[in-house]
């Protein structure tokens, strides 16, 4: 059965930082392109973040770039997101994603990142 | 900038046929989006109900069907039961290998 479970998140102040994980199991993580995607309260689902099955190749929304880094560790099926310079905007339930293939097929359960002084 | 649209609400009765639509804003929807429908009830994650344009995901009614119609993804629920109330979102993979998601549509059964 696949498996994908978010930590890290909570409360943290503005232009703080936060480190998200999300543990895989149930498949073949290192084969797997894996997604960020957030939802702030009471709006959609919004991509944030990709990187490719061997870490090679990341790709950012704009509205994240330069302040967030995806990375991964095949070798512990984990994905990671570290989030720097934190605005209010930022406060939202973040969701790790993946495939197979180029479609969206499984979810974790999110964890929730609330960016206020 | 590119949006990809989606119906805000629909209403449909328990029994009846909804078609639910996702599009661009400028140009067309086709299987090199690999569309997929995903349903969300308040306070729970996500699930993938169709991807791939049309193949169901493991578990998931056959009364939920996918297909192109025209230049927009579709999302069919025929056969509307309650537990079927929900937000659908409908997700388009674009060239530079992001997600794209749709606003989403709140169905209603009633």
């Amino acid at each position: 059965e696949v498996q994908l479970v978010e930590s890290g998140g909570g409360l943290v102040q503005p232009g703080g930082s936060l480190r998200l994980s999300c543990a895989a199991s149930g498949f073949s993580f290192s084969s797997y392109w894996m997604h960020w995607v957030r939802q702030a309260p009471g709006k959609g689902l919004v991509w944030v973040s990709r990187i490719n099955s061997d870490g090679s190749i990341t790709t950012y929304a704009d509205s994240v770039k330069g302040r967030f880094t995806i990375s991964r560790d095949n070798a512990r099926n984990t994905l990671n997101l570290q989030m720097n310079s934190l605005r209010a905007e930022d406060t939202a339930v973040y969701y790790c994603a993946c495939g197979p293939g180029l479609a969206p097929r499984y979810w974790g359960q999110g964890t929730q990142v609330t960016v206020s002084s | 900038q590119t949006v990809v649209t989606q119906e805000p609400s629909f209403s449909v009765s328990p029994g009846g046929t909804v078609t639910l639509t996702c599009g661009f804003n400028s140009g067309s929807v086709s299987t090199s989006n690999f569309p997929t429908w995903c349903q969300q009830t308040p306070g729970q994650a996500p699930r993938t109900l169709v991807y791939n344009t049309n193949s169901r995901s493991s578990g998931v009614p056959d009364r939920f069907s996918g297909s192109i119609l025209g230049n927009k993804a579709a999302l069919t629920i025929t056969g509307a039961q309650a537990d079927d109330e929900s937000h659908y979102y409908c997700v388009l993979f674009m060239p530079g290998g992001f997600w794209l998601f749709g606003g989403g549509t709140k169905v209603t059964v009633l």
